[in-house]
């Protein structure tokens, strides 16, 4: 059984704050993890595709890390603002499946003004 | 138009009804897939077309009838639907290169579906 977990599973931060999210995956058998980030009543929006140990990407505010080795990824969010409240999925593509993305429940984040 | 639209946003049927959700992407994508997400439980992969070509099937019941008539365009046809078959629908497409796993999911809003 492939199993994605997302910890923690909400976080209330306040503004300004900085924080991090977790999420592990199966080490074998890797080929891809994506982080995507759900607002309330919209779509999923792509944050990251990550494929490389060791790989970091950043976007604005907002980066990640992967470490395929050991199965897992870091999603940082430096100085969090209300706008970032949001769902934050990760979903992890075995090197077997061309289309069967598997996702994690999601943290949920509140950022309080 | 918005890359990935879907309708209608909302839907309530009886069980012996029969309705169908719609999906549209204006994104020149070549692959497209409809996933559920039921209360506190992850999103569920139930089907995916290529080309047009149904390529997953995610041992999803009968009463659940997908349908791609082109690229742009899928359909999920639903009948005889039960209680707990209410949920989130969302549709999603990527642009997938041969040889390649899937790129980023482009999705939709999704369609609430709730079944009487």
């Amino acid at each position: 059984i492939l199993n994605v977990e997302q910890s923690p599973q909400s976080l209330h931060v306040q503004e300004g704050d900085s924080t991090n999210f977790t999420c592990s995956f199966p080490s074998s058998n890797f080929y891809a993890l994506h982080w995507y980030r759900w607002e309330t009543a919209k779509s999923p929006e792509a944050l990251f595709v990550m494929t490389l140990n060791g790989d970091e990407k950043k976007k604005g505010r907002i980066s990640a890390t992967l470490n395929t080795k050991e199965g897992y990824s870091y999603l940082y969010i430096k100085g969090s603002q209300p706008e970032d409240s949001a769902t934050y999925l990760c979903a992890y593509l075995p090197l077997d499946s061309s289309y069967k993305l598997i996702f994690g429940s999601g943290t949920r984040l509140l950022v309080r003004p | 138009e918005t890359g990935v639209t879907q309708t209608p946003r909302h839907l309530v049927m009886g069980m012996t009804n029969k309705k169908s959700l719609k999906c549209e992407q204006h994104l020149g994508h070549n692959a497209m897939y409809w996933y559920k997400q039921s209360a506190k439980k992850p999103l569920e992969l139930m089907f995916v077309y290529s080309l047009e070509e149904r390529v997953e099937n995610n041992s999803v019941p009968s009463r659940f009838s997908p349908e791609c008539p082109n690229s742009s365009h899928l359909f999920l046809h639903l009948h005889t639907l039960q209680p707990e078959d209410s949920a989130l629908y969302l549709c999603a497409s990527s642009q997938d290169e041969p040889g390649q796993n899937t790129g980023e999911l482009f999705f939709g809003e999704g369609s609430r579906l709730t079944v009487l």
